[in-house]
Order: structure tokens, then sequence, then C-alpha cells
């Protein structure tokens, strides 16, 4: 069974420019979450998909971030315009039920976001 | 408020020794869950462990040990004879009844095992 995919594995952009992320979770799982690790800081809760629908957004940091996913596949998270604090690694995980499964959530390697 | 502290930035051992990276978390709903994942060189965070409010029991999986205390809030994980291969971060992490799906993680822990 392929795991949770995310590309790119890293990204410098200059602040002000466009980037997009992708996640491609395991193949029947409904529930993907995004979560961001910023500078050895703990790792956040942005926010939790339920196939295409957004169920929880609470985390999203503000209106330059913008996540979907298209038919409940994969997911994108586009930051416009980033800024130099956006900079960090940005997880994916994907699950078949809400955090109560036995074997937790599936993380993919995350994608290093480097705003300079 | 809902945290996870883990004190212990970077822990460094000799191979064979045995290391403890605590966890000390804060809630106040008598239903959540506990977890550790970690993070090796290649950045994704593998599950290791779950834990619910309910079950106190400590669990041995190898030569990993996990010691879950309600008493002090805390959720402390042990490494019996390190190896090289333990090298990682490791993260504790909490969630709450009401909102399972929604991890609050610690600052992790840096664990450098050396030949």
């Amino acid at each position: 069974e392929a795991g949770v995919t995310q590309f790119p594995s890293h990204s410098v952009i200059e602040k002000g420019q466009t980037v997009t992320l992708r996640c491609d979770p395991i193949s029947g799982h409904d529930n993907l979450y995004w979560y961001r690790r910023v500078m050895g800081k703990e790792i956040k809760f942005l926010l939790h998909f339920v196939k295409e629908s957004k169920q929880d957004e609470s985390g999203m940091p503000n209106n330059r971030f913008l996540a979907e996913r298209t038919g409940g596949t994969y997911s994108t998270l586009k930051v416009q315009p980033a800024e130099l604090e956006d900079s960090g690694v940005y997880f994916c995980a994907s699950s078949l039920g809400q955090g109560t499964d036995t074997y937790g959530y599936t993380f993919g390697s995350g994608t290093r976001l480097t705003v300079v | 408020a809902q945290k996870v502290t883990q004190a212990q930035t970077e822990i460094s051992v000799v191979e064979k020794e045995d290391v403890t990276l605590d966890c000390v978390y804060e809630t106040r709903d008598t239903t959540y869950y506990l977890f550790w994942y970690k993070q090796p060189p290649s950045g994704e965070l593998v599950f290791l462990i779950r834990r619910n409010s309910f079950d106190e029991q400590n669990e041995i999986s190898g030569r990993y040990s996990w010691n879950f205390q309600k008493s002090t809030s805390s959720f402390n994980f042990t490494i019996t004879a390190s190896q090289v291969v333990d090298s990682a971060v490791y993260f504790c992490a909490l969630s709450e009844a009401d909102r399972t799906y929604k991890y609050i993680f610690g600052t992790g822990t840096r664990l450098k095992v050396l030949a």
C-alpha cells in the first residue's frame, strides 16, 4: 500500500509569490489533514477534510491560505502571496477514521517551504 | 487550554544506553488520547502508539515502553538499549474527545544515539 505522498519535497520561493503544495492520501482514506511546523516549534493543525468537504479549517492562519480537495482525492494547499513567516514544513496526513483509529494517522514526509 | 510540553529539546546517548523522553500534557477533558510519533531523517511522521485516557496500563513493545500517569499528566517514552537507528525526532501529541481529529503536538525531542 502506497503511503501519503507530498509534492514537492522542497520549495524555495520569493516573498509575494504563489506556491501550491500537493498531497495524495492513501487510497480510500476519506479523512485528510494538513499540519504545519514552523522553525522548531510544535506541529500545528491547519485543517481537516472529509472527502471533498472542509470539516474544520480553524487552524488556517489567514486568507492567504487556500486548501482544496478535488473529488475527495488529492488535496492542494495554496499560499498566495507567500510571506516570510509562512516558511516551515507542511505535513499532510490521512486516515479512515477521525483520530480514534488504533493505528493513528499516516503522515507524509512533508513539504519544506522556504520563503526568502 | 490544551497543551503538550516536551521539555527536552535534544538528548544524546551512547548506543545501548536507556533513554526516557518526557511528555507532559494539559487538558480539561476527561476523555482524550495521547500519541507518540517518530520522525526519522526521511521526514515522515511514523505512528508509534495511541493511548486513551481511561487506560493507564503501561505498554511495552520490544525495546519501547510507555508510562502513562494521569496523576502527573505525563506520558513518557523509554527506549531500552538504544540503537543508532533510534536517532530521530520524537513527538508527543494529544487529541480531545470533541475533536479527535485535531492533534496538539509538542515541540519534539531530537534523540541522537551515538555508536
